[in-house]
């Protein structure tokens, strides 16, 4: 059964704490993505990875930082969180064909206090 | 750089009715690939249905859409919508220049059902 798991599901966090939010796939799909959720922004691209230890910023990668060591797994870290980050973090996976389908997790609702 | 527009961020209609979702793109590659993607409430966005072919009508799931270069577009359409159709749905493009597999989304459409 293909599938994308993030954890936690939803958490909440005081400001100045680290955010750890981990993401797997059982696709092994080589291309993995950070997106965060607002209203009226859409999805936004916070980061994307290749592959093991290739990544690459996304669109709004300030305040994030990311960890890929295996292939079925994405870790997204909020050193220090801000309020301003609370949303819904999506992680998604793709394979490597550039046009390819890209596979959504069920999200994380991080709320920052 | 590439962009999408979804014009309207909340289109509210009653069930039966036919909807039409716009979406226009701004791209300067003649290849460009577009993508709908929906996410039902407390599920995962997924892929709907994709194009990258001129003026050929594209199906899933009782939806339809056309990509017309010649105006950059790609909406999205149902002839009778039902309440089951109540989502977020996004319109996405990549594009050659690119170099990655990195969608650039609009900002989504909420579509609201009236019983």
């Amino acid at each position: 059964d293909m599938k994308v798991t993030q954890m936690p599901r939803y958490l909440i966090k005081r400001m100045g704490e680290n955010v750890l939010l981990e993401c797997g796939q059982d696709m092994s799909h080589e291309t993995m993505y950070w997106y965060r959720q607002d209203p009226g922004l859409g999805l936004q691209l916070i980061y994307i990875s290749y592959d093991v230890d290739s990544n690459s910023e996304g669109d709004i990668p300030k305040g994030y930082r990311v960890s890929r060591k295996k292939r079925e797994h994405f870790s997204l870290i909020l050193d220090s969180a801000k309020t301003n980050q609370t949303s819904v973090y999506f992680c998604a996976s793709s394979p490597r064909d550039k046009y390819a389908e890209q596979f959504f997790g069920p999200g994380t609702r991080l709320t920052v206090l | 750089g590439d962009s999408v527009t979804q014009k309207e961020g909340l289109v509210t209609l009653t069930e039966g009715l036919p909807v039409m979702l716009n979406c226009t793109y701004q791209t300067i590659y003649s290849n460009a690939f577009l993508f709908w993607y929906v996410h039902y409430l407390n599920e995962s966005p997924r892929l709907l249905l994709k194009s990258s072919t001129d003026n050929k009508r594209t199906e899933h799931q009782g939806f339809h859409a056309t990509l017309h270069k010649s105006s950059s577009s790609f909406h999205l359409q149902k002839s009778s919508a039902q309440l089951s159709d109540s989502a977020l749905y996004y319109c996405a493009l990549i594009t050659p220049g690119t170099g990655s597999n990195r969608l650039t989304f609009g900002k989504g459409t909420k579509f609201s059902l009236i019983p």
